[in-house]
């Protein structure tokens, strides 16, 4: 079945450390998207992409970085930059229409020990 | 700007009861669509319904209903028959079209409790 997969589910990060969150979908869609979610919070663009070796900055792009080299891939490394990190991250992606919802993956919660 | 607004942190309805989730929007846009996503507590988000704001009839899934009141800019969500599965947090969210880029913004979100 064709979906969204995120890994790992949980990550735990020291300061000063760079992780990457990984997304990979097999749904054929061309855009991907990375939102963060703090508790009784709604969603925050971090980082989006149209298509491959294309991406733009969402409302909170600073201390995150992303990369599309592949359709199917779009990875997202948390930098030492980023000064409050802990958070719940979901990666979604769309076929290239208006009226579609996203579809998502099932997240990764990361937390700063 | 664009603002998604849900006024009701928390709700509670008894089983086999019809629930009604507020939410209210700001654009200047004149195309945009208006989409509702639950969110169960393993954290995944689904896409439930979709209303455009020029569709005319409101939207329909099953046991859900989008109440679309474009003067009051208002896109509330009605759950008839609420089932014990349908405790979950519940987002109301928006794009705006000629924003581009399929973004997305939303609403802080509603906790839905049904009762046994």
């Amino acid at each position: 079945d064709g979906g969204i997969t995120q890994s790992p589910k949980y990550l735990f990060r020291k300061e000063g450390q760079n992780v990457t969150l990984s997304c990979e979908q097999n749904l054929n869609h061309d855009a991907m998207y990375w939102y963060r979610q703090d508790p009784g919070q709604g969603l925050r663009l971090i980082y989006y992409s149209q298509i491959v070796n294309d991406f733009q900055k969402g409302d909170i792009a600073e201390g995150y970085s992303v990369s599309r080299e592949k359709k199917e891939s779009f990875p997202l490394t948390v930098t030492s930059a980023q000064k409050n990190p802990t958070a719940f991250y979901l990666c979604a992606s769309i076929p290239g229409q208006d009226n579609y919802g996203y579809t998502f993956g099932s997240g990764t919660r990361l937390t700063v020990v | 700007a664009q603002k998604i607004t849900q006024t009701q942190p928390g709700m509670f309805v008894q089983e086999k009861e019809a629930v009604t989730l507020d939410c209210t929007y700001d654009t200047s846009d004149p195309s945009y669509g208006l989409f509702w996503y639950k969110q169960p507590s393993s954290g995944e988000m689904i896409f439930l319904i979709y209303q455009g704001s020029y569709d005319q009839q409101n939207a329909t899934e099953g046991r859900y209903s989008l109440n679309f009141q474009k003067a009051r800019k208002s896109a509330n969500l009605v759950i008839s028959a609420s089932q014990l599965g349908d405790s979950a947090m519940y987002f109301c969210a928006m794009r705006e079209v000629n924003t581009g880029g399929f973004k997305t913004i939303f609403g802080a979100g509603t906790r839905l409790f049904v009762k046994a």
